[in-house]
């Protein structure tokens, strides 16, 4: 699975949009872009994935860029319960059920009142 | 509907013991997958369990081992713990065909002294 570089940290205002950057220049052609977050004390929790086209959720929505080297979790109005360590996993795959998910050490996001 | 339970949440043992940790996976949910989370790091794949059998296996040794039953449920067995298995042990559950949407558990803390 190819490698993902996030920021360590990250600050956003409550209320405003979090944007998420996230690095992944050698992502192959059958690699899904996946996000999820892990409040702490709590289990990860799946928030969005993608391929090459952008997602939208309720919960967030999801920029890759054309080369498909980055992309950028979009937290439209973010609140204080979004205060939480976000991971961004490349992997093989959507379907199936045979790969797993390879989890760095993600972006710690600290929403301020 | 209840999602991912996992017993039991927090166990004390000792150096050289053995420990069986549960899980149930999300109605509707087939594949089992488990982690392994020390602190400050992110979740780190132990294997996957699908049609009862181990399908996939991350950088961990023998000590750990597993089990799948038809229910879908899973067992999870350290034998010969040592100081370092000490960590919060997470699993997680997909449903058949989307095997990266993994949804999660609260996680068992267990403590090696």
């Amino acid at each position: 699975d190819a490698k993902t570089t996030q920021p360590p940290s990250m600050d956003c205002a409550e209320g405003r949009a979090a944007n998420l950057p996230c690095n992944h220049s050698t992502i192959s052609g059958n690699e899904y872009v996946y996000w999820y977050r892990q409040i702490h004390s709590q289990g990860p929790q799946y928030i969005i994935h993608g391929l090459k086209n952008n997602e939208t959720n309720e919960m967030a929505s999801l920029i890759i860029t054309e080369d498909r080297k980055s992309s950028t979790l979009i937290l439209p109005h973010a609140t204080l319960r979004d205060t939480a360590v976000y991971y961004c996993i490349v992997s093989r795959g959507s379907g199936g059920s045979n790969y797993k998910l390879t989890f760095g050490k993600g972006t710690l996001l600290t929403v301020n009142p | 509907d209840a999602g991912v339970t996992q017993s039991p949440t927090h166990l004390i043992k000792t150096r050289g013991q053995q420990v069986t940790l549960r899980c149930s996976p999300k109605s509707g949910h087939d594949t089992v997958s488990w982690y392994q989370q020390a602190l400050g790091q992110g979740p780190q794949f132990i294997f996957q369990y699908y049609e009862e059998e181990e399908r996939q296996r991350g950088n961990f040794p023998d000590r750990f081992s597993g089990h799948q039953f038809p229910n879908y449920s899973s067992e999870l067995n350290v034998n010969a713990l040592l100081l370092g298995d000490s960590a919060l042990y997470l699993c997680a559950s997909s449903p058949r065909g989307r095997a990266g949407e993994l949804f999660f558990g609260e996680g068992s803390r267990l403590t090696v002294l």
